[in-house]
């Protein structure tokens, strides 16, 4: 299974700023996604990152909000931009291989204050 | 879209006892089902998947077991033990290329009882 790096692992922001959240795989995949957790609560698909290609975001997620980087196929950042307390989160991605099943990161705990 | 259904959402048992947790998906298109573990803190681990070309699938002291017909899937656990304490998550996933978008449940805290 893939082994992913994620950091930084918690921040406390002002609001009106932004945080960039990165992941390095151990191997090369082709899509990496992004979720939110809030605490208590499930996993929420915020988009999936093709390498050389735009992100795709689900219902709810804008590219000006959550700008996505992949500049190839064992990296990506999460940008989460101009914060707001609502934005306080856990932010983890998610990389794999069909055959083998996707493993997570080890997550962002964001505060925004 | 996908719409995976979990439930309990809370499950205490005695040690040693089994649980099942139950989910339900709506999109017959899904194929691959796994389930996640997750302690407190921690990032959610993969425990077990399985595939819409089986019924059943174990590894030791955990099962899971797929009706397509009804779309619903179940994990059981043998013979708890108090690590087995932790939120499990199940998620149903549709092929997508080459990758899964995974849409989880609500979760299920389950809490093994010494």
């Amino acid at each position: 299974s893939a082994v992913i790096s994620q950091k930084p692992s918690r921040d406390i922001c002002q609001r009106g700023t932004s945080l960039t959240i990165q992941c390095q795989v151990d191997s090369q995949v082709t899509m990496m996604f992004w979720y939110r957790q809030q605490p208590g609560q499930s996993l929420t698909l915020i988009a999936t990152a093709n390498q050389g290609s735009e992100a795709t975001y689900e219902s709810g997620f804008v590219i000006d909000k959550f700008p996505i980087s992949r500049p190839n196929l064992t990296f990506s950042t999460l940008t989460v931009s101009n914060m707001s307390p609502e934005d306080s989160s856990i932010y983890l991605c998610s990389a794999g291989q069909l055959q083998y099943g996707y493993t997570f990161g080890s997550g962002t705990r964001l505060t925004v204050v | 879209g996908e719409n995976v259904e979990q439930h309990p959402s809370t499950l205490s048992v005695q040690e040693g006892d089994s649980a099942v947790i139950k989910c339900t998906y709506s999109d017959s298109a899904s194929n691959y089902f796994p389930w996640y573990k997750q302690e407190l803190g921690k990032r959610p681990q993969l425990i077990i998947d399985i595939r819409s070309n089986v019924g059943e699938k174990k590894d030791q002291r955990i099962a899971v077991t797929l009706n397509k017909t009804a779309k619903h899937f179940s994990l059981h656990i043998t013979e708890t033990q108090p690590e087995d304490s932790a939120v499990y998550f199940c998620a149903a996933s549709i092929s997508s290329g080459s990758a899964r978008q995974l849409t989880f449940g609500s979760g299920t805290q389950l809490t093994v009882l010494p």
